[in-house]
């Protein structure tokens, strides 16, 4: 399709576990988000990369969360050690620019639930 | 008429009314805001955007206003439809050199038939 697609829909970990969130950005888009979304609140950001740079990741809330986007357009969040507060709905986006003010395309996200 | 209901300020309109959405954003220094809508199971969808140079922008049954006195957004949408129901999220960039969103808490639309 031709939307932001995430995978997988739903993850369950055991506390301790880690896991990859895989997230495909609209073809030719530069700018790549990740939010977390907790039951019942807004999406709250995580990190923003620019092609394969990684330019902002101040949003990250342990040393546990990783983010990359190797080739500037795949890419990856790893959360290690996984807490049961990480539970929550993992949102990618993506836009076409970066710094002009464009409108971001989310996928479906990843329901993650820590047990 | 509004109310409180899980973690949301909810809004419940009859089909065919027109409904208000209102959102109080935090930093003045943002210049540009997005009206989202997020239906249950789904990621946030764009409605409507609007830069801070101008103060009301119109789309296909949807109309946003900003007052960046008061630091206010609203979300117009005419003519409610039952598929409308869903959360509405307004965003703001912060000012900042990206377009790294900051979202407000969001109200819940139940549209009643």
């Amino acid at each position: 399709g031709a939307g932001v697609s995430q995978s997988p829909r739903y993850k369950v970990a055991k506390r301790g576990q880690d896991v990859a969130l895989r997230c495909d950005p609209i073809s030719g888009h530069v700018s790549l988000f990740w939010y977390q979304q907790a039951l019942g609140q807004g999406p709250e950001f995580l990190t923003y990369f620019q092609n394969e740079a990684q330019l902002d990741k101040s949003g990250l809330p342990s040393d546990r969360f990783f983010a990359e986007r190797p080739e500037g357009s795949v890419s990856t969040l790893k959360i290690q050690r996984t807490q049961q507060e990480d539970s929550a709905v993992y949102l990618c986006a993506s836009s076409l620019a970066g710094a002009w003010r464009t409108e971001a395309f989310f996928g479906q996200g990843t329901r993650l639930t820590v047990v | 008429g509004e109310s409180v209901g899980l973690h949301l300020p909810t809004l419940s309109v009859q089909e065919g009314d027109n409904s208000i959405i209102n959102c109080a954003y935090s930093n003045s220094a943002s210049d540009y805001f997005i009206w989202y809508k997020q239906e249950s199971g789904k990621g946030p969808q764009f409605i409507i955007d609007i830069r801070s140079n101008m103060d009301k922008r119109q789309g296909q049954r949807v109309t946003v206003l900003l007052n960046k006195t008061v630091k206010h957004l609203s979300l117009q949408i005419a003519a409610t439809q039952p598929g409308d129901s869903a959360v509405y999220f307004c965003a703001e960039t912060g000012g900042g050199a990206t377009n790294k969103l900051i979202f407000g808490t969001g109200t819940l639309l139940a549209v009643q038939p």
